[in-house]
């Protein structure tokens, strides 16, 4: 079945530098969507990105990501780690084939940026 | 605004003990409806998930069970609760499946003793 792997548990960066959230996949479906989600402390996890275009960048709130499917991978990344950044995010998965309403989360990678 | 709540926000119960769950959403009507579940230190887990009132599909079997009674309620139950029910329950909904954005309420901490 679908899958998604996000190794690093803890990042831990100081502000100012950049950040990259790994996030590799493994699906049959070719029109996969991939979603990175943000849960800050005390709100509700939310979008953050997704995306489902070979090789095409995605931005948003200073964050981008880009779905490369020769490697299955949708990596998140920021030029420069701000305090408010300090969140967990997990990667998800899922195909858009008629009657599919399942949505495969990673285990989350938590980022902690210090001062 | 469409809104979603979650009843109740945290949860100590006995092992052996009834549980229910619930979560409603305003201001959209007929969403698909998700129920998700991290055990401490684990992934988000879907395990249902409702795309019409009394229509509910199990994803992974976790000796619990949910129903929708109306278009905007979403119900997780267990009449018989296990330790390794402890976690984060986190409900959902989306506009559509598969490619739609899941819109998640602020969870249910439910510890089970």
């Amino acid at each position: 079945g679908d899958s998604v792997t996000q190794k690093e548990g803890l990042v831990t960066l100081t502000e100012g530098l950049p950040v990259m959230l790994n996030c590799t996949y493994q699906t049959i479906y070719s029109n996969a969507f991939l979603f990175w989600y943000v849960h800050y402390l005390n709100e509700s996890p939310r979008l953050l990105l997704k995306s489902s275009t070979d090789n095409k960048r995605t931005e948003h709130q200073g964050f981008h990501a880009t779905l490369h499917k020769s490697s299955s991978s949708f990596h998140l990344q920021k030029s420069s780690a701000q305090l408010s950044d300090s969140a967990l995010y997990y990667c998800a998965l899922s195909s858009p084939n008629t009657g599919n309403y399942k949505y495969v989360f990673g285990a989350g990678t938590r980022l902690k940026v210090i001062a | 605004a469409q809104t979603i709540h979650q009843w109740p926000v945290a949860e100590i119960k006995a092992v052996g003990s009834p549980l229910s769950l619930g979560c409603t959403i305003k201001g959209k009507s007929s969403p698909n409806l998700y129920w998700y579940w991290q055990a401490t230190g684990g992934t988000l887990q879907q395990l249902f998930y409702s795309i019409t009132v009394g229509q509910v599909e199990s994803v992974v079997q976790l000796n619990l069970s949910a129903s929708r009674p109306k278009d905007d309620q979403f119900i997780l139950s267990t009449e018989k609760l296990l330790l390794s029910h402890s976690g984060f329950y986190l409900c959902a909904w989306s506009l559509g499946g598969g490619t739609e954005t899941l819109y998640f309420g602020s969870g249910t901490r439910l510890t089970v003793l």
